[in-house]
């Protein structure tokens, strides 16, 4: 596709359940990262990926937040046993390896952890 | 620790006039900035970046100054036009890592 495709655009789950977040990048992007923004916050790193392989994923909060990536494509972030912390817009976004030189964000997964 | 600072949350101004957007940093490490600009429901977009051996970057309507003993970037709008609305972010790298650190935003409304 032409942009970072990103699915859901919104999730409400309910607490304690798990969620799967999509991010489809811009082809031929190697690079992909996860950021989230919690209300009235910046952006906060939570993992990159080169690749199918994961060099930082220093951002994770904690170990209820996992992600994964199938070669250069879809990435998935899954967050187990929700919390109500977790509530935040779920940034996509990918480059070439150049990286942070030319971002491009998805639209964001808004999820509401109620 | 907040690395990246925008200390107001937000920012009204008329249309035709200047936008000033501030952002101060901790982190001497830094050695490239980026503005982005969010808005609603979208995803940020990339406004313009400078790097730390330059002072000043401009693009069209755009310009961004850097003052590094001061820890101080500053994003300049003219003239300002009310599609410069939005959310506009800055971020930082230290060369070599791939992520961003991002300041919280600072919502610009420009009034005609």
């Amino acid at each position: 596709g032409a942009g970072v495709s990103q699915s859901p655009s919104n999730k409400v789950t309910e607490k304690g359940k798990d969620v799967e977040l999509r991010c489809d990048p811009i082809s031929g992007h190697t690079a992909l990262y996860w950021y989230r923004q919690r209300l009235g916050q910046g952006l906060e790193f939570l993992i990159y990926f080169q690749g199918n392989s994961a060099p930082d994923k220093s951002g994770l909060p904690s170990d209820r937040f996992s992600a994964e990536r199938t070669g250069e494509s879809v990435s998935t972030l899954t967050i187990q046993r929700t919390q109500q912390e977790d509530s935040a817009v779920y940034l996509c976004a990918s480059s070439f390896p150049t990286g942070v030189y030319g971002y491009t964000f998805g639209s964001g997964t808004r999820l509401t952890v109620v | 620790d907040q690395q990246v600072k925008q200390n107001s949350p937000s920012l009204s101004v008329q249309e035709g006039r200047i936008s000033i957007l501030n952002c101060d940093y901790t982190n001497s490490m830094f050695d490239y900035f980026l503005w982005y600009k969010k808005y609603p429901a979208e995803g940020p977009t990339f406004l313009i970046s400078i790097s730390s051996i330059k002072d000043k970057n401009e693009d069209g309507r755009f310009t961004v100054f850097l003052n590094k003993s001061a820890k101080h970037l500053s994003l300049h709008i003219v003239p300002s036009q009310p599609g410069d609305s939005a959310v506009y972010f800055c971020a930082a790298s230290v060369q070599g890592a791939q992520k961003l650190v991002f300041g919280q935003g600072t919502r610009l409304t420009i009034n005609p």
